[in-house]
């Protein structure tokens, strides 16, 4: 099946500095990126996505880029604020005939200080 | 539009008994997988359902089983609970079924075993 790995666990930054987070996939079927941002206590929420067809997707301080060849895909967040600390995971989704799986990333910690 | 909501919110069960979690996905989505999130294993799959058939199933014993309604409304059942269940467990809902499209999460039940 799918593994999705995730690198660092923790990230700690200046605000204002930017953070970039890295994941690698194992199964080149794998077709859709999603990448979500949990705060403390609260749900996961989707920040930002990118499809295998496309290279890079930016939104506001957010981009995403990703490598098909290479298996991997990075989150980057520049200019960061204090909001920004959470957690973060990558995801993989491949198609398994009719039905599909969304495998996680083992999450990075982002700590934004002042 | 209302978000993915989730009952109950805290559960507190001991050994051996048995647990109910319901998900109400948001209003259209037809889709609804459910999660199991832990410090030590992150966010792991457990099942999807779509038109009130599971569609996929991730790698958990028999012991954690299903089930959607028509109303796409849906319930996970774990029996003879086990100190490892200990977990927050999250429903997410989506569109169309598979994982090539974002998943909306709700903000989890969360289970405690003494």
């Amino acid at each position: 099946g799918e593994n999705v790995e995730q690198h660092p666990s923790t990230l700690s930054v200046q605000e204002g500095d930017s953070a970039v987070i890295k994941c690698t996939y194992s199964d080149s079927a794998s077709n859709y990126f999603p990448w979500y941002k949990q705060e403390l206590g609260k749900r996961p929420q989707l920040i930002i996505d990118i499809r295998s067809n496309v290279g890079e997707k930016k939104d506001q301080r957010i981009a995403v880029t990703l490598n098909k060849t290479a298996k991997h895909f990075s989150l980057h967040i520049t200019e960061t604020q204090p909001e920004d600390s959470a957690v973060y995971f990558c995801a993989a989704s491949y198609p398994t005939g009719t039905a599909s799986k969304l495998t996680f990333g083992t999450g990075t910690r982002l700590q934004v200080t002042l | 539009k209302a978000g993915v909501t989730q009952t109950p919110r805290y559960l507190i069960k001991t050994r051996g008994q048995q647990v109910t979690l319901s998900c109400s996905p948001i209003s259209g989505h037809r889709s609804v997988s459910w999660y199991q999130q832990t410090p030590g294993q992150g966010l792991q799959f457990l099942f999807e359902y779509f038109s009130e058939t599971q569609r996929n199933k991730g790698n958990f014993p028999g012991r954690f089983s299903g089930r959607q309604f028509s109303n796409s409304r849906s319930e996970m059942n774990v029996s003879t609970l086990e100190l490892g269940d200990s977990a927050l467990y999250l429903c997410a809902s989506s569109l169309g079924q598979g994982f090539d499209q974002p998943q909306h999460f709700g903000d989890g039940t969360r289970l405690s075993i003494l």
